[in-house]
């Protein structure tokens, strides 16, 4: 049974750096092919994706946010990581990892997504 | 980015009824291996999204077949052949074919 469960800080003051933790279980991303994504959603608004790392460590961002992102992964494939620098109240969102198996490009397993506020 | 547009952004529906979701392509999703990169999303209230449709038209394992993906190029179209309480929630078209991947702004299905 896959699952993933992302862990954060739940509130933090602007300018902060904002750190989470992607823990998943039923899948390796040590599988060749296999890629882990983090993606936010506003409050009553759409999604965005905002960064992925593969199994090779390969990792990938969103050109908008690109200099402030940093994703990693545990030697235990079991863990991945995302750190936001310099947020701000726009960063204030739910955010979700969601698994991408070899080749599908789909996002098919998501977790129930943390809610980060951004507030002095 | 590729931008994609969703209408209606809201759908009135009364149970059994069939209705349909467009979403528009500010490019083409078709990728130069041959795929076409186009997925369906539905966010139930308070829940995570949930993948329905990969592929444009291809249904993911668990989902009823009342739900149906078609498309090509710019245009695609989720249709629900038959409308169910649990459908209720915010539909998602998603491009994973032009990086980096992007949502379209959301359809709300709700109950007439």
């Amino acid at each position: 049974q896959v699952t993933l469960k992302e862990s954060g800080p739940g509130m933090l003051q602007p300018s902060k750096t904002l750190s989470l933790t992607c823990s998943f279980s039923g899948f390796s991303l040590s599988t060749s092919g296999m890629v882990v994504s983090w993606i936010r959603q506003p409050s009553g608004k759409s999604l965005e994706w905002l960064a992925a790392i593969d199994w090779d460590g390969d990792k990938y961002y969103n050109p908008s946010l690109k200099s402030r992102l940093t994703v990693s992964k545990d030697t235990s494939n079991t863990q991945v990581f995302l750190k936001i620098t310099s947020v701000d109240t726009a960063d204030t969102a739910t955010y979700y990892c969601a698994r991408s198996p070899l080749g599908a490009r789909t996002f098919d397993y998501w977790g129930q997504g943390v809610m980060v506020t951004v507030s002095s | 980015d590729v931008v994609l547009t969703q209408t209606p952004p809201t759908l009135s529906a009364t149970i059994g009824q069939s209705v349909s979701i467009s979403c528009r392509s500010s490019q083409s999703l078709l990728h130069s291996n041959g795929n076409t990169y186009l997925n369906w999303l539905l966010q139930r209230p308070g829940q995570p999204p949930q993948l329905l449709i990969y592929l444009v038209s291809r249904l993911e394992s668990g989902v009823p077949n009342r739900f149906s993906g078609s498309g090509s190029g710019t245009d695609f179209t989720l249709k629900i052949s038959g409308v169910e309480a649990e459908d209720l929630g915010v539909y998602y078209c998603v491009q994973s074919t032009h990086a980096p991947p992007t949502f379209g702004g959301g359809t709300k299905l709700e109950l007439k």
